[in-house]
């Protein structure tokens, strides 16, 4: 099983500062690896696929960098809405064995 | 819009049993691999299990291999999961999410808002 490690665990930000995010794979996983975003008492939220692919109606904020092991999700000018949990996904295997980060949580300062 | 409602969630009892169900809209239900991901409370996310398009092919994460199993209906746009021998761990909100698969593996672009499985005697 390929173990995905994000950190920090909790990040506080000023509005419009920059926030970074990382995540770690166990092996390398190429640029096979997701981002998404939780609010409180919602579904997780798809922002980024393939390292640094914007999904759809995504803002251009958002930002994902990396390959191989090493990943990173910026976001340029913290909002208030960008208040939440954020999860990295890797998805290289075959069969199926798909894994998520523990997730790091984004508070506004 | 895609569109994905659960159901089915509830309380039971160690051992038991339970069926979720996920009903989709807004996409090609038939031509899509579908997934159950959950997440106990204040907690992380897990992919559970992963079902291809036609329903030839299941798969499902370890800890319930051989006790849960992943069913779908490509003419009503839904799919299944029937849950048997519960265990208290698996206490936790279940998602369906409609897969993108590039190549291998799969990430989740679309996402139900979810129903709580509580496992408790």
């Amino acid at each position: 099983e390929i173990v995905m490690t994000q950190s920090p665990a909790t990040l506080s930000v000023s509005p419009g500062e920059r926030a970074t995010l990382s995540c770690r794979a166990s092996q390398g996983v190429s640029d096979n690896l997701a981002w998404y975003q939780q609010k409180p008492g919602q579904a997780p939220r798809l922002l980024i696929y393939g390292a640094s692919l914007r999904a759809t109606g995504i803002p251009a904020r958002f930002s994902g960098s990396g390959s191989g092991t090493e990943f990173t999700l910026t976001i340029s000018s913290l909002q208030s809405e960008d208040s939440a949990v954020y999860y990295c996904q890797q998805y290289l295997n075959w069969p199926p064995q798909e894994t998520f980060g523990q997730g790091t949580k984004v508070e506004i300062k | 819009e895609v569109q994905l409602l659960e159901s089915g969630g509830g309380l039971v009892q160690p051992g038991g049993s339970l069926r979720l169900s996920c009903e989709a809209s807004g996409f090609t239900f038939r031509s899509a691999w579908m997934a159950w991901v959950r997440q106990p409370l204040g907690k992380g996310l897990e992919w559970v299990a992963t079902i291809k398009h036609d329903g030839s092919e299941k798969y499902y994460v370890d800890s319930v291999r051989g006790r849960f199993s992943a069913s779908r209906d490509n003419a009503k746009d839904s799919m299944s999961l029937q849950m048997n021998s519960l265990r208290a761990e698996d206490t936790a909100v279940y998602y369906c999410a409609k897969e993108v698969r590039p190549l291998s593996g799969a990430f989740f672009d679309s996402w139900g808002q979810g129903t709580l499985v509580t496992v408790s005697s």
